[in-house]
């Protein structure tokens, strides 16, 4: 199994409103990643975990809040955004390990949120 | 500061004909480049990388060349094909100990035409 799936494909909420992004791999794969990625622009790191531990948080504003309930899963939980807020957002995993596999991230197909 | 740079927004590319699209970097310390392709609404799908300690790898109809001493990576397709369109990213990375971080450039989006 070579993928990352992510959940759900679209999600629109409103300013108040408290959701959730599921991400979820089976390769083994202890590294695992959130981007942000907006139209015509390249992806944007916000949180990496390795090891079910954060280990990067890219100055991402609170209201995106990310959790990794075990070495397969990664959530990311949303409250209060702003319409800026709206963009594809993409799960990603990597082995983790140094050298050459361990730098090739897979991506999921991403999660487009709109805030209305 | 872009640490990664991609200054072609976009490549026109007849069917058949070698498509190459153009990468440089600033920072010597980066150990692997990466090449990602991504569809509109899709995420980045992963092509092809290169070590830092080489300067060519192929895959099938794509190949990286990499120019150490230039700063400069390239990624070549032959013989490119319409189903070849798509926005193609530059990344790089340098493993420390807080995780893989890729670095990715601003993308060219690649039109193959029949």
């Amino acid at each position: 199994d070579t993928e990352v799936t992510q959940t759900p494909k679209h999600l629109v909420m409103g300013m108040t409103n408290k959701k959730s992004l599921k991400c979820e791999q089976h390769m083994g794969h202890r590294a695992m990643y959130w981007y942000k990625q907006k139209a015509k622009k390249p992806p944007e790191l916000m949180f990496v975990y390795s090891y079910e531990k954060l280990s990067i948080n890219e100055s991402v504003p609170s209201r995106f809040s990310p959790e990794c309930p075990n070495s397969s899963l990664l959530n990311l939980h949303l409250h209060a955004l702003q319409p800026e807020d709206s963009a594809l957002y993409l799960c990603a995993s990597s082995q983790m390990t140094s050298g050459l596999l361990g730098n090739e991230q897979f991506f999921g197909p991403g999660t487009r949120l709109t805030v209305l | 500061d872009q640490q990664v740079k991609q200054n072609s927004p976009s490549l026109s590319v007849q069917e058949g004909r070698i498509s190459i699209l153009n990468c440089d970097y600033t920072n010597s310390m980066f150990d692997y480049f990466l090449w990602y392709k991504k569809y509109p609404a899709e995420g980045p799908t992963f092509l092809i990388s290169i070590s830092s300690i080489k300067d060519k790898n192929e895959d099938g109809r794509f190949t990286v060349f990499l120019n150490k001493s230039a700063k400069h990576l390239s990624l070549h397709i032959v013989p490119s094909q319409p189903g070849d369109s798509a926005v193609y990213f530059c990344a790089a990375s340098g493993w420390d100990n807080q995780g893989g971080k890729l670095i990715f450039g601003q993308g060219t989006e690649l039109s193959v035409k029949p």
